[in-house]
């Protein structure tokens, strides 16, 4: 079926360290979207990608969505203690009209 | 607004037991959907729904069930509680279509022992 990979499923940083999530799929997406979750918490929308090479930024955030529209990634730049959380990309697969989304990246950060 | 709300927040069922879910959204989404999320785990689609009087199943249906009587309401019943069933439960809804951006509730925490 139709799957979104993330990878690293576990990511540990110092504070101030750079990090970063990527996402792929099997099959041409349509758009790319980025949720945040908070330890407890429920997944809030950041952002979404929909044109191939498209690069989106929010503050510390660096979105990109990738040429053949079949990867997508996010970075955060010198991490701090408010990024701790699980980042879930989703996808669409071209044609579906459907979100699928990946399996998510824990971040845990020490101060 | 309040966005999507779920009640309750926490519930701790016995096996065997039944009960409802609530999930309501004042955004006017024609769009709701279900998830649950297994601690450390991504979510996993139980049913959605694209408007009143529609739904269908997503990945992981099997000991629930659902209902949209309304545009706001969008409940999931479970029947005959199992332990396999101990998790988070999300509610979301979007507008246009399923491939727009979800707004979550805050969640379900139920337990079954």
């Amino acid at each position: 079926g139709q799957q979104v990979m993330q990878i690293p499923q576990y990511q540990h940083v110092q504070e101030g360290e750079d990090f970063t999530t990527y996402c792929n799929s099997s099959t041409t997406l349509s758009n790319i979207q980025w949720y945040k979750q908070r330890p407890g918490g429920h997944p809030v929308f950041l952002i979404q990608l929909v044109k191939s090479g498209e690069v989106k930024k929010q503050k510390r955030l660096t979105f990109q969505f990738g040429e053949a529209k079949k990867n997508s990634s996010l970075h955060i730049t010198a991490t701090q203690t408010t990024d701790v959380g699980t980042y879930f990309c989703a996808g669409d697969p071209q044609g579906a009209q459907k979100l699928v989304f990946g399996q998510g990246t824990r971040l845990t950060i020490n101060p | 607004n309040a966005g999507v709300t779920q009640t309750p927040k926490f519930r701790i069922l016995k096996i065997g037991q039944s009960m409802t879910l609530q999930c309501t959204q004042d955004m006017n989404h024609n769009y709701m959907y279900w998830y649950r999320q297994d601690p450390g785990m991504g979510l996993k689609l139980i049913y959605y729904s694209v408007g009143a009087g529609i739904t269908d199943k997503g990945e992981v249906p099997n000991g629930y069930n659902v209902s949209r009587s309304t545009t706001e309401d969008f409940p999931l019943r479970l029947e005959l509680a199992a332990p396999s069933q101990t998790s988070v439960y999300f509610c979301a809804s979007s507008f246009l279509d399923r491939a727009q951006p979800q707004h979550f509730g805050d969640g379900t925490r139920l337990s079954i022992l």
